[in-house]
């Protein structure tokens, strides 16, 4: 069965330093998506990507940070300058759709910035 | 900004009985409606959904109820199987944008 992988599982990065974060999504899927969840919150939508471009994102998602599709496969999330707050679970998700369609999510990145 | 919610943070129920998880939102413009399940350490597995035009879909020991009036919905385990313990998140989207708004999530809890 496809389905969405990410690395590293579990990344520790002192404060103000870069992160990118890495994710394989589903191969014939068309819609990219970043979410977090901040421990004991809940999931919180980050932001979407089709076609290269942005095409959504939150407010939590301002400039440190960006999202790249640099090859045919991969889809990244770098945080430029990392803070404390930024600790907490990034997960990658792609659907052949937008909206109404299934997203399907990979296992997950821990993040934690010391 | 809790434009979903789920009011019960956990439900403990026993093995062979029915597991009823509820969730309600405000935003009207949702118009389809999912349920993922979560296992420590892992990300969130889809598990069914509903279209706002429906007010029932079925797959499995699993069913999905829709009450747009009350702007509740209700995920129901039929039996309910010990593998069935995770916590479970409702979400929602609307038919203009991209993001799914999610809920605080419920843990489940089947005993034998």
């Amino acid at each position: 069965e496809p389905e969405v992988t990410q690395t590293p599982s579990h990344q520790v990065t002192q404060m103000g330093q870069e992160v990118i974060l890495r994710c394989v999504p589903i191969s014939n899927h068309l819609y990219f998506y970043w979410y977090r969840q901040i421990l004991g919150q809940k999931v919180e939508f980050l932001v979407s990507f089709y076609n290269n471009e942005i095409s959504e994102k939150s407010e939590i998602f301002d400039d440190q940070f960006s999202v790249e599709r640099p090859d045919g496969s991969n889809f990244t999330l770098k945080i430029r300058s990392t803070k404390l707050e930024d600790s907490a679970m990034y997960f990658c998700a792609s659907s052949g759709g937008r909206g109404n369609t299934e997203a399907f999510f990979g296992q997950g990145t821990r993040l934690t910035v010391v | 900004d809790q434009q979903v919610k789920q009011n019960s943070p956990s439900l403990s129920v026993q093995e062979g009985r029915i597991s009823i998880l509820n969730c309600d939102y405000t935003n009207s413009m949702f118009d389809y409606f999912l349920w993922y399940k979560k296992y420590p350490a892992e990300g969130p597995t889809f598990l069914i959904s509903i279209s706002s035009i429906k007010d029932k879909n079925e797959d499995g020991r699993f069913t999905v109820f829709l009450n747009k009036s009350a702007k509740h919905l209700s995920l129901h385990i039929v039996p309910s199987q010990p593998g069935d313990s995770a916590v479970y998140f409702c979400a929602a989207v609307s038919y203009n944008t991209d993001k799914l708004i999610f809920g605080t999530g419920t843990r489940l809890q089947v005993f034998p």
